[in-house]
Parts: C-alpha cells; structure tokens; sequence
C-alpha cells in the first residue's frame, strides 16, 4: 500500500533563515505531488505541484521553492524565512489529476 | 477561480445527534472529496465523490454535480468524530480548491 511521509513534524526557525521541508511517497510510481498551506487552522491553499522530476508549478507568488530531485521526492525550500511563512504545511500525492488525493501528516512551521 | 462555500462554519452536536454539512461551488468540477482534519492536523479521505451517493459506516456523502452542491451525513456522532470537516475540488486541469471548513465539536 501507499504512504506519504513528511518530516521534520514541527520546526522552530527565525526570521531570516533557511527552510528544507521533505516529503517522500511509497508504493507508487510517477505520482503527482503537491505542496500546501493551511494557516489558523482552516483553508488550504496549494503552493506547489509537480507532476514529474524536474517538473514543478508554482500556483502562487511567494518566498518558497520546490524541487523534485526523485520520482518519489518533494521538497520545499526558502532561502530566507519570513514571518509570514509561518502554518501548518502539507504534502499530497495523487495518480494524475481528477483522482483522488491523499495526504501526509504536515509540517508546522513556526517562523519567529 | 471557483468559489467553494461550506456550512455551517461552526457545530456543536451531542453524542449519538446526527448532522448534515453542506459544500456549495460556483463552477462545475471533476474532483470533489471530503476530508477529515483530525484534532492533530491528519487530513483523512472520507469521500471521493465527484457525483451520486456512497456511504461508509455512519458516513455517507451525495453530491449533486448539477446543482453544484455536496451533503456530507453524520450519523449516532461518537466524540471521535470532532475536527474540521473539508469538501475540495477540481473544477479542471491540476488546481484543487479548498472549502473554509466545517468545525464539528461532539460533546459526550
């Protein structure tokens, strides 16, 4: 069966700092893969996707990057935190569009 | 882009009410799923369904393509069923849209 796994599960950074957020899938090939960010507790909105290596789409302006260096690697990247960054982070991973999504435990990010 | 609307924001049940959530969307969709957001974050599928009725245990879901809505039915609710209820979908191509939320609090 498939599971998507996401570390680290909380994290503590200042203003300013680097950010490297992980998440890998197993048991599936050529996912789609999707970044998002819920902040105080409701509304996720989607960061990222990719629907291959290499492959990223940015769905809003922001300070964070993603990359897709594995067919079953996605992480998301700031080269300088700010406060605003701070929420709760989500990886998913679907077969293709219009299938079914399924998420990993999150990331919260506290950027002080 | 679509707008997705769920009500209500807020709910308070007893253990053992039952309870119907709605989702609204102004756009029609190929995607539509209901999740579960545990008290520790843990978004949880409940529903893939872009359209018709499934059921599952004392949950059952209807979504009305035509009429741009989803049903959520909570049945005998246990104190297990708290969190934020979500409907998300995909009118077309590769962006999901969120809903706001439904937060369900079940008091024993």
């Amino acid at each position: 069966s498939q599971t998507i796994h996401q570390w680290p599960a909380t994290l503590v950074q200042p203003v300013g700092s680097p950010l490297s957020l992980e998440c890998t899938v197993e048991g599936t090939s050529n996912p789609n893969l999707y970044w998002y960010r819920q902040a105080a507790g409701r509304g996720l909105q989607l960061l990222f996707y990719s629907v291959g290596i290499g492959q990223i789409s940015s769905e809003v302006p922001q300070n964070l990057s993603a990359s897709r260096p594995q067919d079953r690697q996605f992480i998301l990247s700031s080269k300088k935190l700010l406060l605003s960054d701070s929420g709760f982070y989500l990886c998913a991973w679907s077969v293709g569009f219009s299938y079914e999504q399924y998420f990993g435990p999150g990331t919260r990010l506290t950027v002080t | 882009g679509i707008q997705v609307e769920q009500s209500p924001p807020d709910l308070i049940l007893q253990e053992g009410a039952n309870s119907t959530l709605r989702c609204n969307f102004s756009d029609s969709v190929n995607n539509l799923q209901w999740f579960h957001q545990n008290p520790w974050g843990q978004l949880i599928n409940l529903f893939y369904i872009p359209s018709g009725t499934k059921q599952n245990g004392r949950l059952s879901a209807t979504t009305v393509a035509t009429e741009r809505y989803s049903l959520l039915y909570i049945s005998s609710s246990q104190t297990t069923d708290s969190g934020v209820y979500f409907c998300a979908v995909e009118p077309t191509g590769n962006q999901f849209y969120f809903g706001t939320g439904t937060s369900l609090t079940v008091i024993p």
